[in-house]
């Protein structure tokens, strides 16, 4: 059983288009993270979301996290080529090991 | 440089011989983890350490994997008598107790075992 769900799975969208994609989990995280990887490498850490309800900003992408520290979405507007990565989720309780999901994999066509 | 560093970074082997694998963590970083990756999923914990102690492993981690860092600094993963479900990237990352789970992750060694 997958501890943090991640859709849509894949999602491919044209440059310049706004896209959202979500991270779900029956389980409450003291915190949670976003992380992108490219084909090869290792995943680069985005941001990190503590408080419940939390909106952090990153140029043009934002993270939420929800109410009740089970879930998160990532907006990003106007995508770019460069945006094109797999999106991880990982969540946090507090034993020193993280929870990743699946991924989105994005793909933004110029 | 001072990011996380791993070797090698691809490795083909045979079924049922021994690998070994390294990665230099950031040289302030206490903590170091191991993680294993397959095509289509997450990253999934393996093992950790705090300085040179290996604090948790993972049911993943069968007696054919062991991993150790002897002096507090890098770490090595070995895969004894290795079969193809083995093959994934091996994933090293650090952190430092101030900087909480913030994982700092290495490119990775990316094993296939024929």
């Amino acid at each position: 059983t997958q501890l943090l769900e991640q859709s849509p799975q894949f999602l491919s969208i044209q440059e310049g288009e706004n896209l959202t994609v979500y991270c779900n989990s029956s389980s409450v995280f003291s915190s949670l993270q976003w992380y992108r990887q490219e084909p090869g490498e290792g995943p680069v850490l985005l941001v990190t979301v503590v408080t419940g309800g939390e909106v952090k900003k990153l140029k043009r992408l934002t993270f939420q996290f929800g109410d009740a520290r089970k879930d998160s979405s990532l907006h990003i507007t106007a995508a770019q080529p460069g945006d094109t990565g797999l999106y991880l989720c990982a969540g946090a309780k507090g034993n020193n090991r993280l929870a990743f999901g699946k991924g989105n994999q994005v793909v933004v066509i110029p | 440089d001072t990011g996380v560093s791993q070797n090698p970074r691809h490795k083909i082997t045979k079924r049922g011989q021994n690998v070994t694998f390294r990665c230099d963590p950031i040289s302030e970083h206490n903590r170091l983890y191991w993680y294993r990756q397959t095509l289509g999923q997450g990253p999934e914990f393996l093992t950790y350490f705090q300085n040179e102690a290996q604090l948790e492993k993972s049911r993943l981690l069968s007696d054919r994997f062991s991993a150790e860092r002897p002096k507090g600094s890098f770490s090595t993963l070995e895969i004894q008598r290795t079969e193809q479900g083995d093959s994934a990237m091996y994933l090293c990352a650090s952190s430092s107790t101030q900087g909480g789970e913030k994982l700092f992750f290495g490119s990775g060694t990316q094993l296939s075992v024929l």
